[in-house]
């Protein structure tokens, strides 16, 4: 099946910008939705589409895509930014309706 | 505001089979915008999607685990309900019900519920 491939870690200094990406050849024909886990916690939607944050995300989180990667950028990264990672998508391998979460990106905020 | 909530036995012995039910809560699982998802994450692991089911019944199952995945819907109840036969350690993880949605035609999944951790073993 498909898959879409994340960096295990990423670390960012306080304040400043970080890139979380996620590739995969479903992203060629597709938009990655990202969520944000903290630990003990289910997963909360951060960005889905092209480009949309739902209501109460703050407008730090912003998504983008060009080939088979997406990137979720956090602009000013804040200590309560600091969680694991995941991107999802539709699998490309054949069955469109199936889909598919990348492996996780833990975000560490020094 | 829409709720999911999981329930079910938090243990299961190997070989048998494990049965979730999600309600859903403040909105009718009935809408047509809107397909129904399961999702588990191992201990220390990552997410992984089990399967998804549109009120009508159509469903869409993980190919590698197709073989022992049932998601039906019971609209009456406002619920829909995950069966996984012949498990093993393996399949111990927690277990999320999830209300999906897609835009241009690509997936997102905006409501979760808390989350049941399930255990196999004897």
């Amino acid at each position: 099946s498909s898959e879409l491939t994340q960096d295990p870690a990423v670390s960012v200094a306080l304040g400043q910008t970080v890139r979380i990406t996620c590739q995969g050849d479903s992203l060629r024909s597709y938009y990655a939705s990202w969520y944000q886990q903290k630990p003990g916690q289910a997963p909360v939607l951060v960005i889905y589409g092209k480009n949309n944050r739902p209501s109460g995300i703050p407008d730090r989180f912003s998504g983008s895509s060009s080939g088979n990667t997406a990137s979720l950028t956090i602009t000013g990264a804040q200590a309560e930014d600091e969680a694991d990672y995941y991107c999802n998508s539709r699998d490309s391998s054949g069955n469109h309706r199936c889909l598919v979460f990348g492996g996780g990106t833990k975000l560490t905020v020094l | 505001q829409l709720q999911l909530q999981e329930s079910g036995p938090g243990l299961v012995k190997p070989s048998e089979t494990l049965s979730l039910t999600c309600t859903v809560s403040g909105g009718s699982i009935s809408s047509s915008s809107y397909y129904w998802g399961w999702i588990r994450q191992p201990p220390g692991k990552g997410l992984e999607w089990i399967g998804s089911i549109y009120y009508s019944g159509s469903t869409y199952y993980n190919p590698s685990l197709k073989s022992r995945v049932t998601i039906s819907v019971d609209t009456s109840k406002n619920q829909f309900s995950l069966k996984l036969s012949s498990v093993t350690a393996a399949d111990t993880a927690v277990y999320y019900c999830a209300r999906l949605f897609m835009l241009s035609f690509s997936p997102a999944f905006d409501i979760w519920g808390q989350g049941t951790m399930v255990t196999v073993s004897s």
